[in-house]
């Protein structure tokens, strides 16, 4: 399986700031993801991080928020812009496609732990 | 868009009896299934996935069954021992995964000793 590593680990932050993730794979990947998980519950998919182009997001997410970049095929970023209480959560990536027969696997990094006040 | 409901949310089962989880979809687009774990403070980790192209698939004491005609698929756990305690999250997506995965709400599996 891929090797997926996120900075920072956690961090605490003031509403209105932002903070940029940094993802990075050991290993050239097809796609890339970012996800949110809030303590407790499921992970949601924020947006799909397309390498030299516009990220595609989900519905409920915008760019101007989580402004997104690949810029080769191990490394993204995502961007929580003017933060708010309610943006606190688990931030993840994950990539697929290191080739067969793990293709369609998708591994995860280690999150991104983040808390506004 | 895709929507992913799973039960039960918790189950308690004996150290040694079969747990198992099960998860319905709504698009028929889908073709790829994913099971992931994920303990206290850990990253998901995958544990089994089927395509739709295959009812069934074993791994040792995991195996997951998809119905595409009912949209479920199940993922069975047996022999159950306490490192298998954790949340234990569905997923679908189409296009292989391509498109992203959708997650279940996840269920707590706790192996009573």
């Amino acid at each position: 399986s891929a090797v997926i590593s996120q900075k920072p680990s956690r961090d605490i932050c003031q509403r209105g700031t932002s903070l940029t993730i940094q993802c990075q794979v050991d290993s050239q990947v097809t796609m890339m993801f970012w996800y949110r998980q809030q303590p407790g519950q499921s992970l949601t998919l924020i947006a799909t991080a397309n390498q030299g182009s516009e990220a595609t997001y989900e519905s409920g997410f915008v760019i101007d928020k989580f402004p997104i970049s690949r810029p080769n095929l191990t490394f993204s970023t995502l961007t929580v812009s003017n933060m708010s209480p309610e943006d606190s959560s688990i931030y993840l990536c994950s990539a697929m496609g290191r080739g067969r027969p793990s293709y369609n696997e998708q591994f995860f990094g280690p999150g991104t732990r983040l808390t506004v006040l | 868009g895709e929507n992913v409901e799973q039960h039960p949310s918790t189950l308690s089962v004996q150290e040694g009896d079969s747990a198992v989880i099960k998860c319905t979809y709504s698009d028929s687009a889908s073709n790829y299934f994913p099971w992931y774990k994920q303990e206290l403070g850990k990253r998901p980790q995958l544990i089994i996935d089927i395509r739709s192209n295959v009812g069934e698939k074993k791994d040792q004491r995991i195996a997951v069954t998809l119905n595409k005609t009912a949209k479920h698929f199940s993922l069975h756990i047996t022999e159950t021992q306490p490192e298998d305690s954790a949340v234990y999250f569905c997923a679908a997506s189409s296009n292989g995964g391509a498109d992203g995965l959708t997650f279940g709400k996840g269920t707590h599996l706790i192996i009573q000793p």
